[in-house]
């Protein structure tokens, strides 16, 4: 079983629509969880951390974390053709700055 | 602010050349450095990391090496490149912090590819 589990897709949504993505993980010791969006041919950029569970919101991204369930989740609200990137999930343990990556999921926004 | 600085942006190379590749941080001291590889399909693997200059950790066997000359210089070299190396190379950056974990800021990358 692989540490992060991350459905790759792609998922294609019209504009203006809700887009949800999770990932799943084994490992109980990540406390820190992340979603890093990337551009074709860029760099990741880092969208969201958290730290605990519940809910993060940051404009129209909201971050969700279930660590009793193991799984976390971004939303993205109100989608724009912007939008259309690589979003990845990645995580760490206490004092360790390792980050285990998700494969990350192609979402496509439909004008 | 910080600014994380990666070049060549691609590169085109024959198998057993030599290869060096450089990252450079701007706006922090002391940071922890990482050399990622994304290969299409397989996600971002994790090749080498330093929390200072001189402490370079392998992550995976293979034929390419890193090393820190200076506090915010980061280079990624090979002897002889295989065709398998070819992938987009990805530095990163975190802060060192006593207690917790920084979340890590990545470059623009490097395209590789081995002909």
């Amino acid at each position: 079983q692989k540490e992060v589990e991350q459905d790759p897709g792609p998922l294609s949504v019209p504009e203006g629509a809700i887009v949800s993505l999770n990932c799943t993980y084994s490992n109980s010791a990540f406390q820190y969880f992340m979603w890093y969006r990337q551009y074709s041919r860029k760099g990741p950029e880092l969208l969201m951390y958290t730290y605990s569970s519940g809910n993060k919101e940051d404009g129209r991204f909201t971050a969700q974390v279930d660590k009793s369930s193991k799984y976390i989740s971004l939303f993205i609200r109100d989608s724009q053709p912007s939008d259309s990137a690589t979003y990845l999930c990645a995580m760490s343990s206490y004092g360790n700055n390792r980050l285990a990556f998700g494969k990350g999921n192609q979402v496509v926004v439909i004008p | 602010s910080q600014t994380i600085h990666q070049w060549p942006a691609t590169l085109v190379q024959p198998v057993g050349s030599p290869l060096s590749l450089e990252c450079t941080v701007e706006g922090t001291s002391n940071p922890n450095l990482y050399w990622y590889r994304q290969a299409a399909g397989r996600g971002l693997q994790l090749l080498f990391y330093s929390v200072g200059i001189g402490q370079i950790s392998s992550e995976v066997p293979q034929n390419l090496s890193a090393s820190r000359p200076q506090d915010r210089q980061f280079i990624l070299s090979s002897k002889k490149l295989l065709l398998s190396d070819s992938g987009f190379y990805l530095c990163a950056w975190s802060s060192i912090q006593g207690a917790g974990n920084d979340e890590q800021y990545f470059g623009p990358g490097t395209r590789l590819t081995v002909t």
